[in-house]
């Protein structure tokens, strides 16, 4: 099966501070896509970063990076300089490049940045 | 570019009541997808198009939920009758094409069941 852990429920950070939160996945796949989502309590899911698992290279995107460790099937996300605006539920995912390319989401972690 | 569309944006029913929500992706985009999100948790799929084509509805649950894209374009979601644990985030997204991993979502429609 294929499944997609976060075990951290709940997070918090200061402002201006550094926060990583923690994902593992299982899939037989080898091509496959990673992704982490945030939700606003607005509700719109919106697209973070996106990895490539063919690709060693880390993705980075502004204040936001990722620690993809394929063998340990492991995606952490590492936002710095947090901002108020980063409060929000964020969503680990991955998608397989066979079948339905359907995609599977953790339960979220939520973050709340501290002023 | 116009986003996803959804509505309702909010929608409050008494159990055994029908409801339906209605979506409209991005234009031109292919794949349609429709999902579940329960409080505290993640999205759950539901079905998923390809243009009026059904190419997954593996966990739709098909003796009450029901969900058409005639002409591939709009699609509305349909559940009757309701279930308390309906109640939930029901998202729709869309993708230009089958195989293209990036997931355009609309805001979503809340379905309280009471």
């Amino acid at each position: 099966a294929q499944t997609v852990t976060q075990s951290q429920p709940e997070m918090s950070v200061q402002e201006a501070e550094t926060v990583t939160l923690s994902c593992t996945y299982d899939t037989s796949e080898s091509n496959y896509y990673l992704f982490w989502y945030k939700q606003p309590p607005s509700r719109q899911m919106i697209l973070v970063i996106r990895q490539e698992a063919y690709k060693q290279q880390n993705a980075t995107e502004n204040r936001f990076s990722v620690n993809f460790q394929k063998a340990a099937k492991s995606f952490s996300l590492k936002i710095s300089d947090s901002q108020l605006g980063d409060t929000a539920m964020y969503f680990c995912a991955f998608i397989t490049l066979s079948g339905t390319y359907k995609y599977i989401f953790g339960t979220g972690t939520r973050l709340k940045v501290l002023a | 570019e116009a986003g996803v569309a959804q509505s309702p944006r909010y929608k409050i029913i008494e159990k055994r009541q029908s409801v339906a929500f209605w979506c409209n992706p991005i234009s031109g985009h292919a794949t349609l997808y429709w999902y579940q999100q329960i409080l505290g948790q993640g999205p759950k799929l539901l079905i998923q198009f390809q243009n009026n084509g059904v190419v997954d509805d593996s966990q739709l649950p098909k003796d009450r939920f029901s969900a058409e894209r005639l002409k591939g374009v709009d699609s509305t979601l349909k559940i009757q009758p309701a279930k308390l644990e309906d109640s939930a985030v029901y998202l729709c997204a869309s993708s230009p094409a089958l195989g293209d991993t990036r997931q355009y979502f609309g805001p979503g429609t809340r379905l309280t069941v009471t």
